[in-house]
């Protein structure tokens, strides 16, 4: 079965520092990938998505996120967080091309110090 | 921008009433989809549906129902509420195809005492 991996639950971090949070997932085929953010208190809104072409993709608000096939990972990344970062990621998974649904890894919580 | 509506911010329910929570978007999307968030397990799909009158079960569907008249509005349905389903329930459509970016309503939370 697909399944999505994130492996922090909650990360806490100063602001400027950089933020790296990782997505993993399980499926053999060629998939679409996507991160979605949920601000506190709002719904969710999709940050960045990978379908196709160059591996490295540029999402809202200065975040990006880098598809490695062969590692099955689309880690999300920011090199410098500010307090409003502070949120929940998620990371989803749908097989290309397919009818399916979105499976959602569990979420990581961050939360940035001032 | 696309819209993605729920009726309720926020609803609280005694056991075993029956719960409807509706959900309406404004761009002719096909898909449309519920799930439930709870802390540390994510978004479970509870059902979907590809089209008017059509619906699938998703990943948790025991205790829920779900209703497509039209192409704009899906329901969910608790038919006897529980307890464990004090939930966030999240509404999502997306356009037919597959590949498309999925959107999302404000989500209700619900409260079942």
């Amino acid at each position: 079965a697909q399944s999505v991996s994130q492996h922090n639950h909650h990360v806490i971090l100063s602001e400027a520092a950089s933020l790296e949070l990782g997505c993993n997932y399980s499926y053999g085929g060629t998939v679409n990938l996507f991160w979605y953010v949920q601000y506190p208190g709002q719904h969710l809104q999709l940050l960045l998505k990978y379908f196709s072409g160059d591996p490295l993709v540029k999402g809202i608000k200065g975040f990006e996120a880098e598809f490695i096939k062969s590692k099955f990972s689309f880690n999300l990344r920011k090199p410098s967080v500010q307090w409003s970062d502070t949120a929940e990621y998620f990371c989803a998974v749908k097989p290309r091309g397919s009818q399916g649904n979105l499976i959602f890894g569990k979420g990581t919580k961050l939360s940035v110090k001032p | 921008d696309v819209k993605v509506t729920q009726s309720s911010r926020y609803l609280v329910k005694r056991t075993g009433e029956k719960v409807f929570l509706e959900c309406v978007q404004d761009m002719d999307h096909e898909n449309m989809f519920w799930y439930r968030q709870d802390p540390g397990l994510g978004l479970r799909l509870i059902y979907f549906s590809y089209d008017v009158k059509m619906k699938e079960k998703g990943d948790i569907p025991e205790g829920y129902s779900v209703s497509r008249e039209k192409k704009e509005r899906f329901s969910l349905i608790l038919e006897s509420a529980s307890t464990n389903q004090t939930s966030m329930y999240l509404c999502a459509s997306r356009r037919q195809g597959g590949d498309y970016e999925q959107y999302f309503g404000p989500g209700t939370r619900l409260t079942v005492t």
